[in-house]
């Protein structure tokens, strides 16, 4: 099966550094990624979607200066939290969707992040 | 408004028991549906999906969705549940062309020994 995987799994910075997640698609190639947050115990909100070659697509509310979306090969897409706080602090999922039309979305792990 | 709503926050069942895990969605016409299990710190494994054609679903570890057009509705189910099962359920639909999921706010399983 498709395999999508993220770098890191945890991590923890200071505030007012940045930090950048890797999300990768394994086996196949992933001409759309999308990137989520989740906050404890909650679902999953869209931050935003990529695709190969374009710039990400945010939805409404999330600031796109703050997380920087490169989308720059068909197998890695980067989130990129700039200037993080610790509201910042939340569990990052991707997910990525290949060429073929089999309408479904292959996420990562995830990657826990805490802003100290 | 396009909407996912997965009505129960918790469920508690005993291990052997059967399941029902209920799901609705808000949409003028029928979406591709999605379940999805999370287990504690991970990412999210597919279940099983809908798109089309035969209402009754067969998905991995057993469970199996009914899709009901009339009620708008994709219920999540298994005939006998493991402990192994307890983990947090999110049923998912994609509304448009566009790809992207709605998720509802999930239903978090705990299985009694």
């Amino acid at each position: 099966g498709a395999v999508v995987s993220q770098h890191p799994s945890r991590v923890i910075c200071k505030s007012g550094t940045s930090v950048k997640i890797e999300c990768r698609s394994l086996d196949f190639q992933a001409t759309t990624m999308f990137w989520y947050r989740q906050f404890p115990k909650q679902s999953l909100m869209l931050m935003a979607t990529s695709n190969e070659g374009s710039k990400a697509t945010y939805e409404q509310g999330v600031e796109k200066d703050k997380f920087l979306i490169n989308h720059a090969s068909l197998t890695l897409s980067t989130l990129t939290v700039t200037s993080a706080h610790p509201e910042d602090s939340s569990f990052y999922i991707c997910s990525a969707r290949g060429q073929e039309a089999s309408y479904e979305q292959y996420f990562g792990p995830g990657t826990r992040l805490t802003v100290t | 408004a396009q909407s996912v709503t997965q009505p129960d926050i918790h469920i508690t069942v005993s291990e052997g028991a059967s399941l029902e895990l209920r799901c609705n969605y808000s949409y003028g016409a029928t979406p591709y549906l999605f379940w999805y299990v999370q287990s504690p710190g991970q990412g999210l494994q597919l279940l099983l999906k809908y798109f089309s054609g035969d209402t009754l679903v067969q998905g991995i570890k057993g469970f199996e969705a009914e899709f009901k057009r009339s009620q708008s509705s994709f219920n999540l189910r298994k005939p006998s549940v493991h402990w192994s099962d307890a983990a947090e359920y999110f049923c998912a639909a994609e509304m448009d062309s566009s790809y992207k999921l709605i998720f509802g706010s999930g239903t978090r399983l705990l299985v009694r020994p």
